[in-house]
């Protein structure tokens, strides 16, 4: 079965400073997906990055990076320069597919609170 | 604009009564999903569909039954609503490419 664990309830920072979100993940299958989605109060569920288990490079979308440690299974979200924009939680979400049928596994969340 | 659409947006049913919650994607996407939001436990999946005609149980199905009437459209039946299906409940499909599209979710509370 596969696992996503989100240690940190809650993170408040300051505006400006960088700021890492901690996500580690279990799975047995070599081939699997690692997405990070922000949720604004507002409720919906916003993509924000991607990476894949082959990939040898970490990835990047603008403020956005993902530091993957596969040797460590985790795969922590960085924002660069938070922004009072950034507050919302934070969800790690792992896809893995079994027999044909994908599916996507999210951990518990993180709430970030960017303080002005 | 492109997008998965769910409806409605919020409802209130009592103890007993049954609903269904209806989603659309129009992204031409073979996989769609949903799932259940509580507070402190992410998202949950409850069934999902890997093509048009076939689902198959996630996480949390008890109580729910699933329709995938065609490539577009996948619907979510409760049954005989208990208040512990109060929850946000979120559609999503998936594409060829890696992205998930959610939609905006569905506010169900039960009394």
């Amino acid at each position: 079965a596969q696992k996503i664990t989100q240690t940190q309830p809650g993170m408040f920072v300051q505006e400006k400073e960088a700021v890492t979100l901690d996500c580690t993940y279990d799975t047995s299958d070599p081939s699997y997906g690692l997405f990070w989605y922000k949720q604004p109060s507002s409720g919906e569920m916003i993509f924000l990055i991607y990476q894949g288990s082959y990939d040898q490079q970490n990835a990047t979308e603008g403020r956005y990076s993902l530091n993957f440690q596969k040797a460590r299974k985790s795969a922590n979200l960085v924002i660069s320069a938070s922004q009072l924009g950034d507050s919302a939680m934070y969800f790690c979400a792992m896809s893995v597919t079994n027999f044909g049928n994908e599916k996507l596994t999210f951990g518990t969340g993180t709430r970030l609170t960017i303080i002005p | 604009n492109a997008g998965v659409t769910q409806t409605p947006k919020f409802q209130v049913l009592k103890t007993g009564q049954s609903m269904t919650l209806q989603c659309a994607q129009d992204m031409n996407h073979n996989s769609m999903y949903w799932y259940r939001q509580d507070p402190g436990m992410g998202l949950r999946l409850i069934y999902y569909s890997a093509s048009e005609g076939t689902t198959d149980k996630g996480e949390v199905p008890n109580g729910y039954n699933v329709s995938r009437l065609n490539k577009r459209e996948f619907s979510l039946r409760l049954e005989s609503a208990a208040p512990s299906q109060t929850s946000v409940y979120f559609c999503a499909s998936r594409g060829l490419n890696y992205g998930y599209t959610f939609g905006s979710g569905t506010r169900l509370t039960v009394v």
